[in-house]
């Protein structure tokens, strides 16, 4: 079956660096996607990354490990607008995006 | 930006009658359009991929005659819940993947709160 992990939750302090793992068993890969989602709204791209690495933009980076089937999401100095679950989906060899069931960050003063 | 609407926000409907939620793509041409269900505190489920002007391909244990969509335009998708029951009570999310440019980005929609009593 196909399979990604992300931890439910975490919580970090404003200005700090957290990040969020994200671990995938999928029938193929062409690419893993991060989006951010607000309680009560639809999700909104962070990133793509389809070969391995780190992708940088802004205070958000996402690197990719294709052999380890592994992402992480970093974001840097923190602010309280970033509390939001962070989704980590994969598009597998049918160009379907299979979803994790999202992190919940909890950022405090 | 590209820019996908979805209309109403939130609805409110009694047990039996149906809600259509429409989905549109404002500044470019979507050739795919997805349908996501979204249950409190769970992660988003695929429910239907739909290709203009052919027939949705729906994920398995989706009742293609309860959830119809339609897919009429390149701009367009509607999403009509049959005879709502108060467990289809959900927040849908519409997708849309431009016809040009980068394929492997798709953009959402605000969401559709549906509260069935």
């Amino acid at each position: 079956g196909q399979n990604i992990d992300q931890p439910t939750e975490m919580t970090a302090t404003e200005g700090a660096i957290v990040q969020i793992n994200c671990t995938y068993q999928t029938s193929g890969f062409n690419g893993l996607f991060w989006y951010q989602q607000h309680a009560g709204e639809a999700p909104t791209f962070l990133s793509y990354n389809v070969l391995d690495g780190l992708e940088e933009k802004g205070r958000f980076s996402s690197f990719l490990s294709r052999s380890k089937g592994y992402s992480y999401l970093l974001l840097k100095e923190l602010q309280m607008k970033d509390s939001a679950s962070y989704l980590c989906a994969v598009k597998d060899s049918n160009y379907q995006l299979i979803w994790g069931a999202g992190t919940k960050l909890i950022i405090k003063p | 930006g590209a820019v996908v609407s979805q209309h109403p926000s939130r609805v409110i409907c009694k047990s039996g009658t149906s809600v259509k939620i429409e989905c549109r793509s404002l500044d470019f041409q979507a050739t795919t359009m997805f349908w996501y269900r979204q249950f409190p505190k769970q992660s988003l489920m695929l429910m239907a991929t739909s290709n203009e002007g052919s027939k949705a391909t729906y994920e398995q244990g989706v009742e293609k005659d309860k959830f119809l969509i339609n897919h009429a335009s390149l701009t367009l998708s509607t999403l009509t819940v049959t005879s709502a029951h108060p467990e289809d009570s959900s927040f849908y999310i519409c997708s849309a993947r431009p016809y040009a440019g980068d394929s492997y980005e798709q953009y959402f929609g605000p969401g559709t709160r549906l509260t069935v009593t």
